[in-house]
């Protein structure tokens, strides 16, 4: 149980473009959903909070016109990167906590997005 | 705000022995202290966890303690394997429901063959 899945698992994409990244809760429900960023070789970079049926809070220093946040059901959760720039390029991870089970987070599997 | 650190950065160990991460966090408010794996390329796997409530925990080669006075908790991976070579974060987490995770920097554990 307790599985997060990301959709696309890699991305390539022009400068100027948007990129949709998808995180589903696969058998349990999430009524909180994390966004994360994290570099080569470093730590987890908290991005956003995602709860359901509400705005995303944002992390200081991360521009939410700029990174899109929508969790519009229990299950899903989506981020997308506007108007992408090469400096855009990372590794972005989701996460979902486990509604009525205390403190637990399960990730998903990472997007790897590249901006040309 | 909570602020976690992790040392080391990294660790070599022969297959076999031990392998021990240490973390301090700074806020005394924090009461769940997750544990995870990753590998290359791909996300954080929850390895072990333990609660404020608890001094150590088990789960066959893995285990954590915590020192709450001291505010510290430890990683230790006995008996060592290859497969067991991986990034290794902690974290810290105040309250109970889906409340923000502060990281660790890491550690890179190798383990040699």
């Amino acid at each position: 149980g307790a599985v997060v899945s990301q959709h696309p698992s890699r991305v390539i994409c022009k400068s100027g473009t948007s990129v949709k990244i998808e995180c589903r809760s696969l058998d349990f429900q999430a009524t909180t959903m994390f966004w994360y960023r994290q570099f080569p070789k470093q730590s987890l970079m908290l991005m956003a909070t995602s709860n359901e049926g509400s705005k995303a809070t944002y992390e200081q220093g991360v521009e939410k016109d700029k990174f899109l946040i929508n969790h519009a059901s229990l299950t899903l959760s989506t981020l997308t990167v506007t108007s992408a720039h090469p400096e855009d390029s990372s590794f972005y991870i989701c996460s979902a906590h486990v509604a009525g089970l205390a403190s637990e987070q399960y990730f998903g599997p990472g997007t790897r997005l590249t901006v040309t | 705000g909570e602020n976690v650190e992790q040392h080391p950065s990294t660790l070599s160990v022969q297959e076999g022995d031990s392998a021990v991460i240490k973390c301090t966090y700074s806020d005394s408010a924090s009461n769940y202290f997750p544990w995870y794996k990753q590998e290359l390329g791909k996300g954080p796997q929850l390895i072990i966890d333990i609660r404020s409530n608890v001094g150590e925990k088990k789960d066959q080669r893995i285990a954590v303690t915590l020192n709450k006075t001291a505010k510290h908790f430890s990683l230790h991976i006995t008996e060592t394997q290859p497969e067991d070579s991986a990034v290794y974060f902690c974290a810290a987490s105040i309250g109970n429901t889906g409340n923000q995770f502060y990281f660790g920097t890491g550690t890179s554990l190798t383990v040699i063959p």
